[in-house]
C-alpha cells in the first residue's frame, strides 16, 4: 500500500480565517514533505520533516506553519493568507534515508478568497 | 534557475504511437531520476525511476533511457494509449527531488 492520504480535498478560506491541512501515511515511512503546485507547473516544495524534525524549509512565509505530531501524521497550519496562496497543496512521504522515491497524496484544492 | 530542463512543453500522439519526453541536468550530484505521472486533480504518481549506473529501465510500455555522460534522460511510453494522456513530470533527487517544468501527452484515439 503506497497510500498518503489527505484531507480535506477542497477548502475555501477568507483571508482572516485560520485552518489546517492534513496529511496521513502508514507505510513507515519517515520523511514527509508539503509541496505547492500551481496551475500547469511542478510541485514546488515547502517543508520537509525528517524523523519528526523540521529538516529544510524553502523560505516559506511565517502564514504557513507545519506540524508534525508524529511519525504518520503531518499538518499546515494556514493562517491570514494572501489570494495568490490558492494552490493544490500535496504532501508526499518517502523513506527516510531515500529522498528520491516520494509518495504524494491527492492534495488539499485551496482557494483564499 | 530550474535545475532539470524538460522538453517538450507538450506533445499530442496519435493512439499505438510512440511518445518521447526529454529531460537534461546539470547538477552531477544528481543520484535518482524519477518520472511522475498526474492526471488532472490528483497528485503526481510515481511511474518509473532509475538510477545513474543503469543505462536503459523498462516497465511495461515505459522506459527511461539514461545517458550519464550527456547528463540527459527521456522516457519514452510505447503504444501509446488514450489513458496515457496526462502531465508527465521527470525529476531528479540529491537532498530534494528537483522537477522539470512538465510535459502536457494528449493521445488521438
Amino acid at each position: 500500500d503506497t497510500e498518503v492520504t489527505q484531507t480535506p480535498k477542497h477548502l475555501v478560506m477568507g483571508m482572516t480565517n485560520k485552518k489546517s491541512l492534513k496529511c496521513e501515511q502508514h507505510m513507515g515511512h519517515r520523511a514527509m514533505y508539503w509541496y505547492k503546485q500551481k496551475a500547469k507547473k511542478p510541485p514546488e516544495l515547502m517543508f520537509v520533516y525528517s524523523y519528526e524534525k523540521l529538516s529544510i524549509n524553502e523560505s516559506v512565509p511565517s502564514r504557513f506553519s507545519p506540524e508534525c505530531p508524529n511519525s504518520s501524521l503531518l499538518n499546515l497550519h494556514l493562517h491570514a493568507l494572501q489570494p495568490e496562496d490558492s494552490a493544490l497543496y500535496l504532501c508526499a512521504s518517502s523513506q527516510g534515508g531515500d529522498r528520491g522515491i516520494q509518495y504524494f497524496g491527492a492534495g488539499t484544492r485551496l482557494s483564499v478568497l | 534557475q530550474q535545475q532539470v530542463k524538460q522538453s517538450p512543453q507538450s506533445l499530442i500522439v496519435q493512439k499505438g504511437g510512440i511518445s518521447i519526453i526529454n529531460c537534461a541536468y546539470e547538477n552531477t550530484a544528481f543520484d535518482y531520476f524519477p518520472w511522475y505521472q498526474q492526471f488532472p486533480g490528483k497528485g503526481p504518481a510515481l511511474l518509473i525511476a532509475i538510477r545513474p549506473d543503469v543505462s536503459e529501465k523498462k516497465e511495461g510500455r515505459f522506459t527511461i533511457s539514461f545517458n550519464k555522460s550527456a547528463k540527459q534522460f527521456s522516457l519514452h511510453i510505447m503504444d501509446s494509449q488514450p489513458g496515457d494522456s496526462a502531465t508527465y513530470f521527470c525529476a531528479a533527487n540529491d537532498y530534494k527531488l528537483s522537477f522539470g517544468a512538465g510535459t502536457t501527452v494528449t493521445v488521438r484515439a
